[in-house]
């Protein structure tokens, strides 16, 4: 069954410092997800894009953030200069179509630890 | 407006009990409503999910009660296993939002033997 995969399932780095996170969505998956989870609290969402494009961003999604296709299969997360508060899960999925009726499959997840 | 409530927090249940777990929405744009199950060390994994054109689903031993006056909806786990013992999220999403998916706070079950 084909899944979302993502790396590395942790990252530890020092505050200030610069981190991708990488996910391979699902292969005939045109639309992409960003969401995080904070240790204990609710799954957040971060942002979403398609044909290369971010949709829609929430307001976490700040300049720090940014994402990039850069070839046919991975997507990523990049935080320019870490904060303590970015500490988190953060987890990349994927869907078919952009209607709410499309699943979408997320992936394991990479902890984020922020020192 | 986008928050999505839900409650208990955690829920201790008996096999074979049912357990049943609350949310409310104030988002009339939100037009479909997912439930999201995550297991320890795993990404969420959709469950079950509703439009509110109608006021009830049911796959197997999960049914979604939906009450789109009062704006709630309830996930009941019949004949509840320890299997089931996971965190689950209720969740919104509207057709117009690129499926942005707006969750829940999350429920922690456990059944207990």
């Amino acid at each position: 069954e084909p899944e979302v995969t993502q790396t590395p399932s942790h990252q530890v780095t020092q505050m200030g410092q610069e981190v991708i996170l990488r996910c391979v969505p699902i292969s005939n998956h045109l639309y992409f997800y960003w969401y995080r989870q904070i240790l204990g609290q609710k799954v957040e969402f971060l942002v979403s894009f398609y044909n290369n494009e971010i949709s829609e961003k929430s307001e976490i999604f700040d300049d720090q953030f940014s994402v990039e296709r850069p070839d046919g299969s991975n997507f990523t997360l990049k935080i320019r200069s870490t904060k303590l508060e970015d500490s988190a899960m953060y987890f990349c999925a994927s869907s078919e179509g952009d209607t709410p009726y499309n699943e979408q499959f997320f992936g394991p997840g990479t902890r984020l630890t922020v020192l | 407006q986008q928050q999505v409530k839900q409650s208990p927090q955690s829920l201790i249940v008996q096999k074979g009990g049912i357990s049943i777990i609350n949310c409310a929405y104030e988002n009339t744009a939100f037009d479909y409503f997912p439930w999201y199950q995550q297991f320890p060390g795993k990404g969420p994994a959709l469950l079950i999910a509703i439009r509110p054109d109608v006021s009830e689903k049911k796959e197997g031993r999960f049914t979604i009660s939906f009450n789109k006056s009062a704006k709630q909806f309830s996930l009941h786990i019949m004949d509840s296993q320890p299997g089931d013992s996971a965190t689950y999220f209720c969740a919104a999403s509207n057709s117009g939002g690129y499926q942005k998916v707006t969750f829940g706070t999350g429920t922690k079950l456990q059944v207990i033997p």
